[in-house]
């Protein structure tokens, strides 16, 4: 049973161009959002969270907004660029200290 | 500063052999977590432990795996006998953690597993 879910396998955005990355959770005790960046023969690193607290959380080009009430939350790159070309993970945690990974979006950024 | 180190990083072998992955996490941090990269599942967590101890291990798919925290500076993953679904790339990962989760994960660059 996948508690993350990320629908989206692969996305294809232009350089300069906005892209939306999606992310869907089951587990109402989540309380705690983070994306991770992966690139290929790399471990994943951490880019931005957000406290269930919030609903937007805003670090440079990256922005994160959590919907509670429809278990959603969404990663905005504007503008892109060639170089977030790569593996986006989704991951939440609740009352436990361990982090659940949706699937994973592939995202490549054209010039 | 050194991150999280795994060896080996790539192993190729056959069914029915054994199998031992490990991990050195970043000094300081007293949470560790084993996660299991494959396609149709992303990043499954296997096992994690904190302050060497094992905390959740609902994550192992089978007695054929089982892992270890000697001490606070290293970690096995051990699969015996290994199989070909077993093929997937294994992270380890660390953090510094106390009750919830505040601290993000730091992971090694993985350790790529072919079971033949």
């Amino acid at each position: 049973d996948q508690q993350v879910k990320q629908n989206s396998p692969s996305l294809s955005v232009q350089e300069g161009r906005i892209s939306i990355l999606n992310c869907d959770y089951t587990n109402s005790m989540f309380d705690y959002f983070l994306w991770y960046k992966k690139y290929p023969a790399e471990g994943p690193t951490f880019l931005i969270s957000i406290s269930s607290i919030k609903d937007k959380n805003e670090d440079g080009r990256f922005t994160v907004f959590l919907n509670k009430s429809a278990k959603h939350l969404s990663l905005h790159i504007v503008p892109s660029q060639p170089g977030d070309s790569a593996v986006y993970f989704c991951a939440a945690s609740g009352d436990t200290d361990k982090l659940i990974f949706g699937t994973g979006t592939r995202l490549q950024v054209f010039p | 500063d050194a991150g999280v180190i795994q060896s080996p990083r790539h192993e190729v072998t056959e069914m029915g052999q054994e199998v031992t992955l490990r991990c050195k996490p970043i000094s300081g941090h007293n949470s560790l977590f084993w996660y299991r990269q494959t396609m149709m599942r992303g990043l499954e967590l296997l096992i994690y432990f904190n302050n060497n101890v094992p905390i959740d291990d609902s994550g192992m798919p089978e007695d054929r795996f089982s892992a270890k925290m000697p001490n606070a500076s290293f970690s096995t993953l051990k699969i015996q006998p290994s199989e070909p679904r077993d093929s997937a790339v294994y992270f380890c990962a660390s953090s510094l953690q106390g009750g919830s989760l505040s601290g993000e994960l730091f992971f090694g660059e993985g350790s790529r597993l072919t079971v033949l």
